[in-house]
């Protein structure tokens, strides 16, 4: 399968602990997105990367959230002293920088669940 | 900033019944439409796209979408809907002055009952 691939795929965490998850994008994808969805809401958008530069960050994304992506290819989400609001589904997507039309490829996500 | 919206948050509807979702976006700018579709238990795919052109556009299984600028509206529909069409569809627009993210609806579960 050579789609956008996300691990772990669920992770179920008690609050105040860290977790961090992992997004492979499709290999010739320059463009790398971090969405969050919950129960009933569309995706909102987190953040982006253009090869290894955080391009955009949005104000969903607070202190304690990072992410990276050191060399271009696969990003880690962290989250920190997870809350049980950060609940919800991490979606990865990404995007070759040749289609510039904001199309893009989503991976099957990670389920967090904070207790 | 733009924004969706789509109307309905549950539809639900028998096997060859017509379909149609609506999506308003609030930008006055150029911009991109798309509508996206979620199996269950499946990831977020591409259903069809608007950039420019003719303003109805044609996507997989069937379904089509028209762009109508003057109402702000990319409304999604499909003739004769499957059991198969049971899925959660999602509105999302992309702008340039928004930079190179989506920005998405809320969704519409779609249950078609056999």
């Amino acid at each position: 399968d050579t789609g956008v691939s996300q691990d772990p795929r669920h992770k179920i965490t008690k609050r105040g602990q860290n977790v961090t998850f992992r997004c492979d994008p499709i290999s010739e994808h320059n463009r790398l997105y971090w969405y969050r969805q919950t129960l009933g809401q569309g995706p909102e958008f987190l953040t982006y990367f253009q090869n290894e530069a955080q391009l955009e960050k949005s104000r969903l994304l607070s202190d304690r959230f990072s992410a990276e992506r050191p060399k271009g290819s696969f990003s880690t989400l962290e989250i920190q002293r997870t809350e049980q609001g950060d609940s919800a589904m991490y979606l990865c997507a990404s995007s070759p920088y040749s289609l510039n039309t904001g199309e893009l490829f989503f991976g099957e996500g990670s389920r967090l669940t904070v207790l | 900033a733009q924004s969706v919206s789509q109307h309905n948050h549950h539809v639900i509807l028998s096997e060859a019944a017509s379909l149609e979702l609506g999506c308003n976006y609030s930008y006055g700018g150029t911009v991109n439409l798309f509508w996206y579709v979620q199996y269950p238990g499946q990831h977020l795919q591409l259903l069809l796209k608007y950039f420019s052109g003719d303003p109805l556009v044609k996507g997989i299984k069937g379904f089509e979408a028209e762009f109508i600028k003057s109402k702000f509206s990319f409304n999604l529909r499909k003739p004769s809907v499957q059991w198969s069409d049971t899925a959660e569809y999602f509105c999302a627009v992309n702008s340039a002055a928004a930079g190179n993210k989506l920005t998405f609806g809320g969704g519409t579960r779609v249950l078609v009952k056999p």
